[in-house]
């Protein structure tokens, strides 16, 4: 079993929908988490970055943490064609080295 | 504010050679780990450097190596390049305290892809 699951997708949405993304991970150790955007042949882009359980908003994204179940989510309002990319989930323990442990991704196309 | 840049950005080998890749970290960044990231997966940790020296390591073989620098730039070096050694290698940076409390957040370049022939 893979420390951090993510369903790999493709997931395709017409333009303006509301798209969640999700990952879940099994090491409870987990404190640290991020979602990071992709652009083909490109590095990753950190969108969000939270710390333990809650809900982060910045602008059109909402990223929720739920360390009971062991899920985070990633939410993108309005989605535009430009959202079009591959979105990774990411998790750290924190601490003296901060190794992230990364979700194969999930390739989003928005279509107009 | 400078960002993180990788060199080269594309980079053909053949199976036994030896390659280097260059990393300068975002400005203010004093920590650098390295990932690599197969087709189609999510990058997998090599291994991180602080204050020139080797902080942690990921499930890799010694032949993959690395070097920090007083500047904070880095160098991932790997001998004996293998067929599986194709991917897009990343580097990442990160800022760390005096204290050595480091910060979770990462910041990417845009990669060096190796295809090893």
């Amino acid at each position: 079993q893979k420390e951090v699951e993510q369903d790999p997708g493709p997931l395709s949405v017409p333009e303006g929908a509301i798209v969640s993304l999700n990952c879940t991970y099994s090491n409870s150790a987990f404190q640290y988490f991020m979602w990071y955007r992709q652009y083909s042949r490109k590095g990753p882009e950190l969108l969000m970055y939270t710390y333990s359980s809650g809900n982060k908003e910045d602008g059109r994204f909402t990223a929720q943490v739920d360390k009971s179940s062991k899920y985070i989510s990633l939410f993108i309002r309005d989605s535009q064609p430009s959202d079009s990319a591959t979105y990774l989930c990411a998790m750290s323990w924190g601490g003296g080295y901060n190794k992230l442990i990364f979700g194969a991704g999930t390739r989003l196309a928005v279509h107009p | 504010e400078t960002g993180v840049t990788q060199s080269p950005t594309h980079l053909i080998k053949t199976r036994g050679q030896q390659v280097t890749l260059r990393c300068s970290s975002q400005s203010g960044h004093n920590t650098v780990s390295w990932y690599q990231q197969a087709l189609g997966q999510g990058p997998q940790f090599i291994f991180q450097y602080y204050r020139e020296e080797e902080n942690g390591r990921g499930n890799f073989p010694p032949r993959f190596s690395g070097l920090q620098f007083p500047n904070y730039s880095s160098e991932l070096n790997v001998n004996a390049l293998e067929l599986d050694d194709s991917a897009l290698y990343l580097c990442a940076s990160s800022p760390r305290t005096s204290g050595g409390i480091s910060y979770n957040e990462q910041f990417f370049g845009p990669g060096t892809r190796l295809t090893v022939l």
